[in-house]
Parts: C-alpha cells; structure tokens; sequence
C-alpha cells in the first residue's frame, strides 16, 4: 500500500522564477493539502482540492495555485518566487471529509 | 483565535523517563486534535488523535489527556526512548467541509541513553 508520495525530493530555484510541486495522494485517498513548513516552525496550510477543485485556502497570497487531477493526484505552483518561499512543501492526503491525515516526505525547495 | 500554543519549545529526558508536551488552544470549534511526530528531513507521521468528548487515549507508549473546559491537550510518551528523539507538534482542526489543521510550532526532543 503506497504512501504518499511527492516530487522532487529538492528543487533550487532563483528568484522570480516559477515552480511546480507533484503530490500522489495515499492509495484509496482523494483529498489533497498542501501545508509549507518553513525551517524550525509548524507546518502552515496552504490549501485543500476536494473532487478537482479548491475546497479551503489558508492565509497566502494568489501567487500560490493549485490543481486536482481525476486520478486525485495534485500540483502546487508558485509564481513569482521570493527569497522568503524558500521551505519544505508537505502534501497531505485524506479520505473525503476525514480528520486523518498523512503526510509526504516533502519537497525542499531552496530559492536564492 | 487560529493558534496553537505549544510548549516546552524543547525537552531533554533520560531514557526510560516521561516526556510531557502541552498544547494551548483558544477556538472552541476545534474538534479533532493530533499529535505528529517529524524526524529531520522527513515529513510528519501521525501518532495519536483525540476528540473532544474523551478526556484522555492511550496508544502504547502515548497518551494524550484533553481539558476541554482549560482549553488545553498534552502528549506523555511513557518509557521514553532515544528513537524517541524527534519533534512533535500538536495541531488542532475542525471540520467545516474539509479540514484545516492548525499546528504547534514543535517541541523538539532530546532522549539520552
């Protein structure tokens, strides 16, 4: 039984440039969070894809976007890269309406 | 209203002792309330899980006690472990189609042999 898994494990990025982060969720799964963990703090969440489409968004700005696809599996692209966007990028996956969620390894993504 | 206190920030305990964890929160809809642990470069596993309408549950080594009326959760790892020596952050959510969790901002811990 897979876990969720997430791609690339690192990415360096300059700044202004865009980015794109791959997530599949756990098997049997079919929503997807996406939460950014800066160094030495909790994870904040970025937003939820429920059924293809963004079903709850956290506190960060439009540059951050996503999307579902039929297979459930997610993308999260970032714009306009600062210096500050520099973070671990976890993807979380859960069933439907569930509390549980399990997490990926993550996505380090360095922007200098 | 959004946060999630956590403390200490970190703890330092002797193989075979008691780890304690606090856990603050101030929105009474908040209705599910996990504890994660996370080891460096890895991301966070689920441990243990309350509701509100049970005050304490106990998974193996972990139990969480809630304080509903305080407003407050704690995570004891009993017989601590060096393989124990990880960060943990509580987090708190409550479902309002779909769900938003909120975490600590971690408390990392430091078992010796």
């Amino acid at each position: 039984d897979a876990g969720v898994t997430q791609s690339p494990t690192h990415l360096i990025k300059t700044r202004g440039q865009q980015v794109t982060l791959r997530c599949s969720p756990k098997s049997g799964h079919d929503t997807v969070s996406w939460y950014q963990q800066a160094l030495g703090q909790g994870p904040q969440f970025i937003f939820q894809y429920y059924e293809e489409e963004e079903r709850q968004r956290g506190n960060f700005p439009d540059r951050f976007s996503g999307h579902q696809f039929p297979n459930y599996s997610s993308e999260l692209n970032v714009n306009a890269l600062l210096l500050g966007d520099s973070a671990l990028y976890l993807c979380a996956s859960s069933l439907g309406g569930s509390s549980e969620q399990y997490f990926g390894p993550g996505t380090r993504l360095t922007v200098t | 209203q959004q946060q999630v206190k956590q403390s200490p920030q970190s703890l330092i305990v002797q193989k075979g002792g008691i780890s304690i964890i606090n856990c603050a929160y101030e929105n009474t809809a908040f209705d599910y309330f996990p504890w994660y642990q996370q080891f460096p470069g890895k991301g966070p596993a689920l441990l243990i899980a309350i509701r509100p309408d049970v005050s304490e549950k106990k998974e193996g080594r972990f139990t969480i006690s809630f304080n509903k009326s305080a407003k407050q959760f704690s995570l004891h790892i009993m017989d601590s472990q060096p393989g124990d020596s990880a960060t943990y952050f509580c987090a708190a959510s409550m479902n309002n189609y779909g769900q938003n969790f909120v975490f600590g901002p971690g408390t990392r811990l430091s078992v010796l042999p």
